[in-house]
């Protein structure tokens, strides 16, 4: 099955600086790589997604990438305001296994 | 349009009692898939339902754990003779195709407390 590897396990940032998760994924029959945002006492929320069939997808401050040959996908978050703060988790295809999450903070 | 129901939201259960947790998924959605967390941990995968079938119970314990998603109803999961290990927040998510081409969307959740 499906190994997915989510670094950094916590990050803290200043409030108006960018934020990077990294996620690695083993079988590179995977196509689609979702990222999930929790708040504390919720279910995830998708916030953005990408397929394999494009390199890199941009909502406003939130932007993935995906490099299929080395079979890795990256959350950016640009001009990170506390609200950002949750937990984010990354998943890969084809039997949606999650990432161990990433504890994001944001300080004012 | 609602998004995915969990009830009930908290279940505290004994030692030895049968939690059952229910998920109605989103309207159109014909797949459910639900998911435990640890506390502090990531969402690990238990089991992969379509209307009345089980696709993938990989991830679910052999003994005490099962689930449904029958023709009318909610997917229901169902933990048998309940120990304080199993106390965990259990998610369910739908969607309606298989994931390799369509987005899950979670509910909010069913927090067990096994005392």
């Amino acid at each position: 099955g499906e190994n997915v590897e989510q670094h950094p396990s916590t990050l803290s940032v200043q409030e108006g600086d960018s934020a990077v998760i990294k996620c690695t994924y083993s079988d590179s029959a995977s196509n689609y790589f979702p990222w999930y945002k929790q708040e504390l006492g919720k279910g995830p929320q998708l916030i953005i997604d990408i397929r394999s069939n494009v390199g890199e997808k941009k909502d406003q401050r939130i932007a993935v990438t995906l490099n299929k040959t080395a079979k890795h996908f990256s959350l950016h978050i640009t001009e990170t305001q506390p609200e950002d703060s949750a937990v984010y988790f990354c998943a890969a295809t084809l039997d949606m296994r999650f990432g161990a999450g990433t504890r994001l903070t944001v300080k004012p | 349009n609602a998004g995915v129901m969990q009830n009930p939201r908290h279940l505290v259960r004994r030692r030895g009692q049968e939690a059952r947790l229910r998920c109605s998924p989103m309207k159109g959605h014909s797949h459910v898939y639900w998911y435990r967390q640890l506390p502090e941990e990531g969402l690990k995968f238990m089991v992969y339902l379509q209307k009345e079938n089980i696709i993938d119970e990989s991830g679910m314990p052999k003994e005490r754990f099962s689930a449904e998603f029958p023709k009318e109803g909610p997917s229901i999961l169902r933990i048998q003779q309940v120990v304080r290990g199993d106390s965990a927040a259990y998610f369910c998510a739908s969607s309606p195709a298989h994931t390799s081409s369509y987005e899950q969307y979670f509910g909010p959740g069913t927090r067990l407390t096994v005392t």
